[in-house]
């Protein structure tokens, strides 16, 4: 079965140091991969998004994730966050042969502090 | 511009009320979307439009009725809703492919419906 895993429900993180947020499907098919943030009361915006080409992929707010076919993993990374990082992020996959389906993690909420 | 926009952003109605959301976007999107979200969960899709037609209905009860009325606009006809049907109630647009796979999708800043 095709799924999306973020392990971490909670990153705390103090402002200005380094994160990753982490991500995995599990897929038999070719895959499609994106990051979205949401903040409170708000859509989600996408972040970055792999469709082909090269596996590092920069996004906007200095985020970046890197496509690991033989690892299924898609993790989010900032060199060093501020605080209004603080969000709720997702992870979501498009499967070869889903249609127009998103499958989405069940989210990481990354808490920035002083 | 990757806008997608939604009316109202605030709803409240009774249960024996009939009410409509509303969704446009201007990107030549041939896709849309709407998505219900509760509070710290992700999505759950709800309906997709592809070419103004719909193609999926993820078993949504009845009382949610979509509309596509051209290929900017999708609109939500809510009636006789329940309080568990309170919810951010999301839109959103994509490219179409040919392939069974989606690009990513665009969302807009949803609809807060509160059901008393």
């Amino acid at each position: 079965a095709q799924s999306v895993t973020q392990l971490d429900s909670q990153v705390p993180v103090f402002e200005e140091a380094p994160v990753e947020l982490r991500c995995n499907y599990s897929s038999s098919v070719s895959v499609y991969l994106f990051w979205y943030v949401q903040y409170p009361n708000q859509g989600l915006q996408l972040l970055l998004k792999y469709l082909s080409g090269s596996t590092l992929v920069k996004g906007i707010n200095g985020f970046e994730a890197e496509f690991n076919k033989s690892q299924t993993s898609f993790h989010l990374r900032k060199p060093s966050v501020h605080i209004s990082d603080t969000a709720e992020y997702f992870c979501a996959v498009s499967f070869t042969g889903g249609g127009n389906k998103l499958t989405f993690g069940t989210g990481t909420q990354l808490k920035v502090e002083l | 511009d990757t806008e997608v926009t939604q009316t109202p952003k605030h709803l409240v109605m009774g249960m024996t009320n009939k009410k409509s959301l509303k969704c446009e976007q201007h990107m030549g999107h041939r896709a849309m979307y709407w998505y219900k979200q509760k509070a710290k969960k992700p999505p759950e899709l709800m309906f997709v439009y592809s070419y103004e037609k719909l193609s999926i209905n993820e078993s949504v009860p009845s009382r949610f009725s979509p509309e596509c009325p051209n290929s900017s606009l999708l609109n939500l006809h809510l009636h006789a809703l329940q309080p568990e049907d309170s919810a951010l109630y999301l839109c959103a647009s994509s490219r179409l492919t040919s392939g069974g796979i989606t690009y990513e999708q665009y969302f807009g800043p949803g609809t807060r419906l509160t059901v008393t």
